[in-house]
């Protein structure tokens, strides 16, 4: 079966800039998740879904950062007024729960802010 | 702060030896570690994982070690093959997976 897929794969952007990440999860997961990994950084947790319940925002780094998840499915998460400090590679992960510990992942977008 | 700390960023081994790669975390409430393996280009692949109540587990080449006490976790690769060249990730979590903190990374390369 599909596993999560996240678009897109690299997006340049010019300071200031507000852009879009996509991430599809495995169809069924409830959980989903948003980190980012800076260079030479390890994963850092952004937000989690899970179900209809309001999500752990407690990740996010400022409020330029907001995601949403729709019909519990696709996510998007956007960045306003995109600085050079948030080039990183976003990653997406679901799982079938919030209780469920392994967590899938996408393969990232890559995001340069120039 | 950095909860989960991999305090080697590289580690190189020859094919056919162990492979032992480490991990170290400050936060005694973490009650589930788990390994993940990152090729790049790719997202991070779920690997083994252990529960606080257990010591050791194992998963065919692969056996992840946790010593509460000492708030360390390791994995042991036997034998290391060169498909096992990633970067591996430590992650910890406790009450839920919310609160999933991960490692920096160490970066295996295992030479023919």
């Amino acid at each position: 079966g599909a596993g999560v897929s996240q678009s897109p794969s690299n997006k340049v952007t010019e300071k200031g800039k507000d852009v879009e990440l996509r991430c599809d999860p495995i169809s069924g997961h409830t959980a989903l998740y948003w980190y980012r990994q800076s260079l030479g950084q390890g994963l850092e947790f952004l937000i989690y879904f899970q179900g209809n319940s309001a999500p752990d925002k407690s990740g996010l780094p400022s409020d330029r950062f907001s995601a949403e998840r729709t019909g519990g499915s696709v996510s998007t998460l956007t960045i306003q007024r995109t600085q050079q400090e948030d080039s990183a590679v976003y990653l997406c992960a679901s799982s079938v729960s919030g209780g469920e510990y392994t967590q899938y992942f996408g393969p990232g977008t890559r995001l340069t802010v120039l | 702060d950095q909860q989960v700390k991999q305090n080697s960023p590289s580690l190189s081994v020859q094919e056919g030896r162990i492979s032992i790669l480490n991990c170290d975390y400050t936060n005694s409430m973490f009650d589930y570690f788990l390994w993940y393996k990152k090729y790049p280009a790719e997202g991070p692949t779920f690997l083994i994982s252990i529960s606080s109540i257990k010591d050791k587990n194992e998963d065919g080449r692969f056996t992840v070690f946790l010593n509460k006490s000492a708030k360390h976790l390791s994995l042991h690769i036997v034998p290391s093959q060169p498909g096992d060249s990633a970067v591996y990730f430590c992650a910890a979590s406790f009450n839920n997976n919310n609160d999933m903190r991960f490692g920096a990374g160490t970066r295996l390369t295992v030479k023919p």
